[in-house]
């Protein structure tokens, strides 16, 4: 069981370079999400979508793109990429309900990105 | 504005000692809260989750939360911590009506021999 994969796993790119970041999930989870993770300010939401052509904005959606055409797929665009995108960066999924979250989110492992 | 607080940015223990990890939220709604682990290079496994009930819950690997409306408090407790507890714990919640979780900034556990 694969669970949510992620690739790359490690990416370094030039300031205003594109790249995009995929996540697969194998769960049949219709909401997946993208985080950052930056040293002492924990994950913190970029995009998040609840089923397939639905997606909405989180806490730090500026400088990112995201789409999602099937319930497996959730990829994140970097258009121009900035040094202060560099982080971690994680795909998670979870089942969804009307009222909200209630199921635990399934992690990637993870896309460590440096930008120069 | 909701928010996290898990106030011990690090915290050491002995191995075989007790734990206690705090977290305190700001919501005004009824939130669901959870707790996760990530060991160094991985990504996030849950611990164990509050949706309602009992506001004692029980987790994997041994560890316990226990949920205080007074306090908007989550903390995480384990009773005998094993050399492979070390990791950083990270506390978070679901806000309801919405599909959003708000994390905290984590706690380091180090865990000494």
């Amino acid at each position: 069981n694969a669970g949510v994969t992620q690739t790359p796993k490690f990416q370094v790119l030039k300031t205003g370079q594109s790249m995009t970041l995929q996540c697969a999930q194998d769960m049949n989870h219709e909401y997946m999400s993208w985080y950052r993770q930056d040293p002492g300010m924990g994950l913190r939401l970029i995009h998040y979508s609840v089923g397939a052509g639905i997606t909405d904005q989180g806490e730090v959606p500026n400088g990112y793109n995201v789409s999602r055409s099937t319930t497996e797929d959730f990829p994140l665009r970097l258009l121009s990429a900035a040094p202060s995108q560099t982080s971690v960066y994680f795909c998670a999924s979870s089942r969804t309900a009307i009222q909200g979250p209630t199921g635990e989110l399934f992690f990637g492992e993870g896309s460590r990105l440096t930008v120069l | 504005a909701q928010s996290v607080t898990q106030p011990d940015i690090h915290i050491t223990v002995s191995e075989g000692a007790s734990l206690e990890l705090r977290c305190n939220y700001s919501y005004g709604a009824t939130p669901y809260l959870f707790w996760y682990v990530q060991s160094p290079g991985q990504g996030l496994q849950l611990l164990l989750k509050y949706f309602s009930g009992d506001t004692l819950v029980q987790g994997i690997k041994g560890f316990e939360a226990e949920f205080k409306r007074s306090q908007s408090s989550f903390n995480l407790r384990k009773p005998s911590v094993h050399w492979s507890d070390a990791a950083e714990y990270f506390c978070a919640v679901g806000l309801s009506g919405t599909y959003k979780y708000i994390f905290g900034t984590g706690t380091r556990l180090k865990v000494l021999a």
